[in-house]
C-alpha cells in the first residue's frame, strides 16, 4: 500500500525557515517524481514544486510564488522528499501536501495527509 | 500560465442525480487533465488522469471526457459519499494549475 506521510509543520515567524519531510512507503521511491502542493485556509489547491526521479536527472521545477525561497530535494536511500522553506511569509500559511507523480507525464496519483504550516508573529 | 476555469463553482443535487462539472483551459492542453475530490478537512483524492482514465480503485460512476481546452467530469448517480469539492488540474506544462473548485452539496 502506497503511503506518504508529511511531517515538520508548525508555527513559524515571518522570515524564518522550516523544513518539511515526506516519508514514503509501499513503492520504490527512487523510481518516481514527487510533487508538493499547498492549500491556504478556505482556499483552493496550489502547486508548489516538483522533483524528478534520478533517472530523469533529479531536476526541479517551482511555482513563481516560491522560486528562490523554497527548495525541494530527495534522499532515495531513505525514501524521503524534503521541502526546505526559507524567508517565509504570512501568505505561505497553508496545509502542505506531498504527492507521488506517476508516468512519464508525472501525473499525481497518491497524496499524503498534509501538514499545516502557520507563518505568524 | 494556463488558466483553468471550472463551472459551476457550486451546485446542489440529490442522491441519484447525474452531475456534470466542466473545466476549460485557457489554451490547449491535449489530454493532460486530472480531476481530484476533496472532502472537508481531508487530503485530496485522485479520481481521473489523462482526461478520461480512472485512477486505480475509483468507482466507475466517475467518468471524464474532453481534449484540447474543454473537459467534463460526470458522476452518474450521486451518492452521499460523493458530496465534496472537485478540482480539475492541468499538467501539460509548468506551472501546474488548478481550477477554482466545484462544491457539490446536498439538495
Amino acid at each position: 500500500e502506497v503511503q506518504l506521510v508529511e511531517s515538520g509543520g508548525g508555527l513559524v515567524q515571518p522570515g524564518r525557515s522550516l523544513r518539511l519531510s515526506c516519508t514514503a512507503s509501499g513503492f520504490t521511491f527512487g523510481d518516481y517524481a514527487m510533487s508538493w502542493f499547498r492549500q491556504a485556509p478556505g482556499k483552493g489547491l496550489e502547486w508548489v514544486g516538483f522533483i524528478r526521479s534520478k533517472a530523469y536527472g533529479g531536476t526541479t521545477e517551482y511555482a513563481a510564488s516560491v522560486k528562490g525561497r523554497f527548495t525541494i530535494s530527495r534522499d532515495d536511500s531513505k525514501s524521503i522528499a524534503y521541502l526546505q522553506m526559507n524567508s517565509l511569509k504570512t501568505e505561505d500559511t497553508a496545509v502542505y501536501y506531498c504527492t507521488r507523480a506517476a508516468g512519464a507525464e508525472s501525473r499525481v496519483d497518491y497524496w499524503g495527509q498534509g501538514t499545516l504550516v502557520t507563518v505568524s508573529s | 500560465d494556463i488558466q483553468m476555469t471550472q463551472s459551476p463553482s457550486s451546485l446542489s443535487a440529490s442522491v441519484g442525480d447525474r452531475v456534470t462539472i466542466t473545466c476549460r483551459a485557457s489554451q490547449g492542453i491535449s489530454n493532460y487533465l486530472a480531476w481530484f475530490q476533496q472532502k472537508p478537512g481531508k487530503a485530496p483524492k485522485s479520481l481521473i488522469y489523462a482526461a478520461s482514465s480512472l485512477q486505480s480503485g475509483v468507482p466507475s460512476k466517475f467518468s471524464g471526457s474532453g481534449s484540447g481546452t474543454d473537459f467534463t467530469l460526470t458522476i452518474s448517480s450521486l451518492q452521499p459519499e460523493d458530496f465534496a469539492t472537485y478540482y480539475c488540474q492541468q499538467y501539460n506544462s509548468y506551472p501546474v494549475t488548478f481550477g477554482g473548485g466545484t462544491k457539490v452539496e446536498i439538495k
